[in-house]
């Protein structure tokens, strides 16, 4: 199984402030990743999917970035409703891994 | 719009199965795959499976095999999940979620509760 290092576990932002999250896969997943916001007590939702690919809806201050095992995940200018944890996942063997998560709190 | 509606919460005896269902709308049902996530308590996000409902074809993460089965209605574009022998570590948020290869959209959960 793939595994995937997400860090850090959790996050403290101003509003304005850009943030940086990462993971790290056991091996390369061929930019196979995909992030995901989710908010207490809601599903999950998409955000970018192969790396850096912004889903419809997803704003710009949105980004990712990487290749080969290591990824990154950005969000510039934070805004009170960033606010959640966010998730990777590799898609590009199965079994399918998330990361551990990064819960983005304010500062 | 997409969207899986997902069957309501359970609470369920130890030992026993349930059933849940995805009723998914706003697509074509067979052109999508249809994932499965466990979410523990406070924990993260666990991959379960994945059924292909055009050719009922399904994948199983290996620590589930035995314990989740995945099944699609392709009359009624519902995708189903059992899960069976139910203990406490079975007390969770299921999702559904739809997508070629990564989860495009999800539905909105289903709280499994494990008690006698």
């Amino acid at each position: 199984d793939i595994q995937m290092t997400q860090s850090p576990p959790s996050l403290s932002a101003s509003l304005g402030d850009k943030v940086t999250i990462t993971c790290q896969a056991s091996q390369n997943i061929n930019k196979y990743i995909a992030w995901y916001q989710q908010k207490p007590g809601k599903a999950p939702r998409q955000l970018i999917r192969y790396t850096s690919t912004l889903v419809s809806g997803t704003p710009s201050r949105f980004s990712g970035s990487g290749s080969g095992r290591d990824y990154s995940f950005s969000i510039s200018n934070v805004e009170s409703e960033d606010i959640a944890s966010y998730y990777c996942l590799q898609y590009d063997n199965l079994p399918y891994t998330f990361g551990a998560g990064t819960k983005l709190e304010l500062k | 719009e997409v969207k899986l509606q997902q069957s309501g919460d359970e609470l369920v005896r130890p030992g026993a199965s349930v059933k849940m269902s995805c009723k998914a709308s706003g697509y074509t049902f067979t052109d999508y795959a249809m994932h499965w996530v466990k979410q523990s308590p406070g924990q993260g996000l666990e991959w379960i499976g994945t059924i292909i409902p055009l050719i009922d074809t399904t994948s199983y993460n290996q620590k589930f095999k035995g314990k989740a089965t995945l099944t699609a209605d392709k009359s009624s574009n519902t995708a189903y999940m059992e899960l069976s022998r139910l203990t406490s570590e079975d007390s969770a948020v299921y999702y559904c979620a739809m997508g070629q290869l990564d989860f495009d959209y999800w539905g909105q959960g289903v709280m499994v509760t494990v008690s006698s």
